[in-house]
């Protein structure tokens, strides 16, 4: 099994719905991530917690909303999605912050 | 914010041909990591390099940290059709918040 697992994989939405994407890991890591990745762009940082109770914004954490449910679940929030939010975006762990980082397979969002 | 430029942003080789991706900061780093991706996957943690003038190597790719700790480069000995993917540095920021900067990565690809 995946130790970093998201769901949905893929979703189709359309501009103006509240969406969630879902974050599990069974690596026992303290930290957790979000990510977005668009073509050209990298990767940005949009949350990261580094314990259930410690919650940071990112570089582009507006529109976005994060909830650490658990130290394996973060979960992260689209309250009203537009189409500028389609992309990939990625969760990510580590066990602590200086160390490397364990991507889950990734959620491929469309806002139409 | 920190930034962290990489180049070239894409590279096409033949098949036993060398490749080098540049990491490139204005500001001296903490420690540096190195990601791959490959084409509809997720990125995959390589390497951290934190001391000034490091040098790690893991088969055919070697990983350097320059001495004043400002930039790194990926060095791929022969290239192979198995490394063809998307290669990101990463730069941790100190202070209070330990969190990661990508750059925009280097796509390789390779002609067999």
């Amino acid at each position: 099994d995946a130790d970093v697992t998201q769901t949905p994989r893929n979703r189709i939405t359309k501009t103006g719905k509240r969406i969630m994407l879902e974050c599990s890991q069974t690596k026992g890591h303290d930290r957790m991530y979000w990510y977005r990745q668009d073509p050209g762009l990298g990767l940005r940082l949009i949350y990261y917690s580094f314990d259930v109770k410690d919650i940071n914004k990112g570089e582009i954490s507006d529109g976005y909303s994060v909830s650490r449910q658990a130290q394996a679940k973060f979960s992260l929030s689209l309250e009203s999605a537009i189409p500028n939010q389609t992309a990939l975006y990625f969760c990510a762990t580590s066990d602590h912050s200086r160390d490397g980082q364990y991507f889950g397979p990734g959620t491929r969002l469309t806002v139409t | 914010g920190q930034q962290v430029m990489q180049i070239p942003q894409y590279q096409h080789v033949q098949e036993g041909e060398d490749f080098t991706t540049y990491c490139n900061s204005s500001t001296t780093l903490s420690n540096i990591q190195w990601y791959k991706q490959r084409p509809g996957g997720h990125p995959v943690f390589l390497i951290q390099l934190v001391k000034s003038g490091e040098v790690k190597k893991q088969k055919r790719l070697t990983f350097q940290f320059g001495e004043a700790k400002k930039n790194s480069s990926l060095h791929i000995t022969a290239t192979q059709t198995t490394d063809v993917g998307t290669y990101f540095c990463a730069a941790l920021s100190g202070g209070s918040n330990y969190k990661l900067t990508f750059g925009k990565g280097t796509l390789l690809t390779v002609n067999p």
